[in-house]
């Protein structure tokens, strides 16, 4: 079945740092991607997403690339800020286009600190 | 524009006991998610209704939980009874028609709920 695996948490950063979160999927066709961000007490936002292979989604400075030789959707953004720490999920949609069920990873956590 | 409204925000029962979690989407969006959040987990997904029509339960454990979306708007997810493995986040999403194709997922903040 679909599953998606990301890097364990949590990452700890200085502000300013440069970050990548490692996330790679297993999915039968073309799935779309998407990265969710949860801050404390809130409930999960869609930070970024890409539809097919090559796409680049980004968003507040994040990004990510749809990489389908490598089934992969890496997390990058060039210098964090404090304001940044939450918990990160990597997920699929199977169906083309990212309108049906959610697959998520287990997320990660990312700390920044001053 | 309102978000997706979810409530009791948290909620501690006895093992056994009912529990229930209201929905309400984002007006106009059709489809409606509830997901399971476990901690340290990604959320899974439970169940999907497009409009009044449960369209995807095949996660849902029905010997103890049921839901309903009776006119398609908002929905109630139920637990009867209460187990300890129960203890989770329970999250609701909504979204327009996911067959036109890259439609967000909007989340709720979801229901903590504890059992003792």
């Amino acid at each position: 079945g679909d599953s998606v695996t990301q890097m364990e948490g949590p990452v700890t950063l200085s502000e300013e740092a440069f970050l990548t979160i490692n996330c790679t999927y297993t999915a039968t066709g073309y799935p779309s991607l998407f990265w969710y961000v949860q801050y404390p007490g809130e409930g999960l936002q869609l930070l970024l997403k890409a539809t097919k292979a090559d796409d680049k989604g980004s968003n507040k400075g994040f990004e990510a690339t749809y990489r389908k030789e490598t089934t992969s959707f890496h997390l990058e953004k060039g210098s964090v800020q404090v304001s940044d720490s939450a918990v990160y999920f990597c997920a699929l949609s199977a169906r083309p286009g990212g309108g049906n069920k959610l697959t998520f990873g287990t997320g990660t956590q990312l700390k920044v600190e001053l | 524009e309102a978000g997706v409204v979810q409530s009791p925000r948290y909620k501690i029962i006895e093992k056994k006991q009912p529990v229930a979690f209201w929905c309400n989407p984002i007006s106009g969006h059709n489809t409606l998610y509830w997901y399971l959040q476990n901690l340290g987990q990604g959320p899974e997904l439970l169940i999907r209704y497009e409009n009044e029509e449960a369209v995807d339960d095949s996660q849902l454990p029905k010997d103890r939980f049921s839901a309903e979306r009776l006119k398609g708007v908002d929905s109630t997810l139920k637990i009867q009874p209460a187990e300890l493995g129960d203890s989770a986040v329970y999250l609701c999403a909504s979204s327009l028609d996911p067959t036109s194709g890259g439609r967000e997922q909007f989340f709720g903040p979801g229901t903590r709920l504890t059992v003792l």
